[in-house]
């Protein structure tokens, strides 16, 4: 099976600028993650999506963080404005019951 | 609240001799256990989970971790350790009271395996 598909791979921006991440779960997978991992640190689960709708967003910084998952299938993360501390990789995972498929990440280095 | 500790920051091998990996744990309920390993620049690829039953889980690569509720322990084990086995490690841990919650990872244990 296809596994689970991000984009882009690295994103480089200044402070104060807007990214925005993509993410297709693998097909059938009901439960979708967005996981930000600082360097030298574990995830840390930012937003989980239950088909479309959100069953946690807990620690989101809801201030400069979004994300939305339409239609239940594809997700977007976006960042704005973006702060130097936002660095990190971000992960996407998807889940059909107890254990998570991950992307490879997408890499953001705000400067 | 749950938690997940990875005591070692890193642990160093040599290749053949057995490796050992420690995680402990912490949740309300029973707990559903995880390990992954990530590979530089990649994602995090599962190799295990024990969820019940048997204490011993085996799971991919070799590897196999042994629940210990008492110790509320789950460690990382392989008898024999390859240089590929080098990579960063995670333990996590999920409330099995809310079977659909959400993962709490340590904070990685990085493996060198040197031949």
């Amino acid at each position: 099976e296809a596994g689970v598909a991000q984009s882009p791979r690295y994103k480089i921006i200044e402070k104060r600028q807007s990214v925005a991440f993509w993410c297709n779960p693998i097909s059938g997978h009901a439960t979708l993650y967005w996981y930000q991992q600082i360097l030298g640190q574990g995830p840390k689960l930012l937003i989980q999506f239950q088909n479309n709708g959100v069953v946690d967003d807990s620690q989101l910084p809801k201030d400069r963080f979004s994300a939305e998952r339409l239609k239940g299938v594809d997700s977007t993360l976006k960042i704005q404005p973006a702060k130097l501390e936002d660095s990190a990789v971000y992960l996407c995972a998807s889940s059909p019951a107890q254990s998570l498929h991950f992307g490879n990440g997408t890499r953001l280095t705000v400067t | 609240a749950q938690s997940v500790a990875q005591p070692e920051d890193q642990v160093n091998v040599a290749e053949g001799n057995p490796l050992t990996v420690k995680c402990t744990y912490s949740v309300s309920g029973n707990p559903y256990l995880f390990w992954y390993v990530q590979y530089p620049n990649r994602g995090l690829q599962f190799l295990l989970k024990y969820i019940t039953g048997d204490n011993l889980v085996k799971g991919s690569y070799g590897f196999e971790a042994e629940f210990n509720k008492s110790q509320t322990s789950f460690h990382l084990k392989k008898p024999s350790a390859l240089v590929s086995d080098s990579a960063l490690y995670f333990c996590a841990v999920r409330d099995g009271v809310n079977q659909g919650g959400k993962l709490i990872f340590g904070q990685g244990t990085e493996l060198s395996v040197k031949p």
